[in-house]
């Protein structure tokens, strides 16, 4: 079945690791997005990529960097992370001028 | 430039009741909307969209939106309320006319809450 695949979906981690979000999805979208969401407020975008080897930064600057190697993958990865980076972080794709599909999500609490 | 209001932080309605989450929304060319839901800890899921045809949309789990040009605005409806309707809704919308701009701009969000 074509979805979107987040993991993991809840990580709890120390001030100054590294971390990667996965983001995967079998739908054979062109178009990806990474959202940060605090519980229950607004969404913010702060990557997007319209294809491979395409990324470009969000509305919200992040400290976070995205790549795209493949179509169906769109990690995201924080080189060093901070109490501040404590979020629930979304990933999407779409394709055409139509809708989003979105992941269940990652909740990242940075102690 | 597009934007889109919800002007309603949260909405309170009674089981069995009507329910209405306003939405308005403001682009130059013609809109594509949509209404999202999203559960406690989990990622948005979609309800319904608007792209062109019949104003009146029907959605998921008895949602139907209605299109007004003149008003700009989609308010999503629900006949009868379910306490398990209470959820964060988010509208969004993207212009037509955008061009290589194919992100949506979100609202941002009304929060919903059905009383038994």
């Amino acid at each position: 079945e074509a979805d979107i695949y987040q993991t993991p979906r809840y990580l709890v981690i120390g001030t100054g690791k590294k971390i990667t979000l996965e983001c995967s999805q079998t739908m054979g979208h062109d178009k990806m997005y990474w959202y940060q969401q605090d519980p229950g407020m607004e969404l913010h975008l702060i990557h997007y990529s319209y294809g491979v080897n395409s990324t470009e930064k969000g509305d919200l600057s992040s400290e976070s960097t995205v790549s795209r190697i493949r179509t169906e993958h769109f990690p995201l990865t924080l080189e060093s992370a901070r109490p501040s980076h404590t979020s629930q972080y979304l990933c999407a794709s779409s394709d055409h001028n139509y809708g989003y599909t979105f992941g269940s999500g990652t909740r990242l609490t940075v102690v | 430039a597009q934007s889109v209001a919800q002007p309603e932080d949260q909405v309170n309605v009674a089981e069995g009741n009507p329910l209405t989450v306003k939405c308005t929304y403001s682009v130059s060319g013609n809109p594509y909307l949509f209404w999202y839901v999203q559960y406690p800890n989990r990622g948005l899921q979609f309800l319904l969209k608007y792209i062109t045809g019949d104003n009146l949309v029907k959605g998921s789990y008895g949602f139907e939106a209605e299109f007004n040009k003149s008003q700009t605005s989609f308010h999503l409806k629900k006949p009868s309320a379910l306490v398990s309707d209470s959820a964060l809704y988010f509208c969004a919308v993207r212009d037509s006319n955008a061009g290589n701009n194919r992100k949506l701009i979100w609202g941002l969000g009304t929060s919903l809450a059905v009383n038994p």
